[in-house]
């Protein structure tokens, strides 16, 4: 059973920074892995979608890396803004088509 | 990319009482579609998903039922709620067959009192 761990849960730091969210998950067996973002009370927004046979991707700011075979991924938020303010979830597929959710970092950002 | 529609957004109904959640899809045909939850403080949690009209998997036992009426059309529903069906529902989606990004919906906040 495929389980997904977020690391740190709860981080707050002041606009500028370059950010480093972890994912871990324990069954390397998946076709890809997809990062979201949540505001509060809302849905979810896919940022960033990695292929098993990629190493990383990039959208702006945000990069996400792909380590398949030790089961973690990682997203970098360079110079964070307040916006970036929200809850960041990883969820890697397997053969399945149903992705497993990390319980996220919340991550605030403050001027 | 897929647009998905969730209605109603907020929702407050009493124990015992049905319960009917929908969501549509533009911007794809033949989606695979997903109901998940969300409680308070938790993660997400997969309910149900559907690969076809009619083609409901259920993922954990409940007392809620899915049904696809049609293809971008999924409904969540319930007979008598309980109170630890509240919670933050969403809808998603995503392109049948090619395991690409999953959509999701603005979701439905239920509170059963």
């Amino acid at each position: 059973k495929q389980e997904v761990t977020q690391i740190p849960a709860a981080l707050s730091v002041p606009e500028g920074e370059n950010l480093v969210l972890n994912c871990s998950f324990t069954d390397s067996a998946i076709y890809n892995l997809q990062w979201f973002r949540q505001d509060p009370g809302k849905g979810l927004t896919s940022l960033l979608l990695i292929q098993s046979s990629q190493r990383e991707q990039t959208s702006g700011r945000l990069n996400a890396s792909l380590d398949k075979s030790s089961g973690r991924s990682t997203l970098y938020i360079a110079a964070s803004q307040p916006g970036d303010s929200a809850t960041y979830l990883c969820a890697p597929l397997r053969n399945t088509d149903k992705l497993i959710f990390g319980t996220g970092t919340r991550l605030q950002v403050f001027p | 990319s897929q647009t998905i529609h969730q209605w109603p957004a907020t929702l407050v109904q009493p124990v015992g009482s049905p319960l009917s959640l929908e969501c549509t899809v533009e911007g794809t045909s033949n989606p695979n579609l997903y109901w998940y939850r969300q409680a308070a403080g938790r993660g997400l949690q997969l309910l149900f998903y559907s690969v076809g009209i009619g083609q409901i998997s259920s993922e954990v036992p409940q007392n809620l039922s899915a049904s696809r009426p049609q293809d971008r059309q999924f409904i969540l529903s319930s007979k008598k709620l309980l109170l630890s069906d509240s919670g933050f529902y969403l809808c998603a989606s995503n392109v049948a067959g090619r395991r690409g990004t999953q959509y999701f919906g603005p979701g439905t906040r239920l509170l059963v009192l």
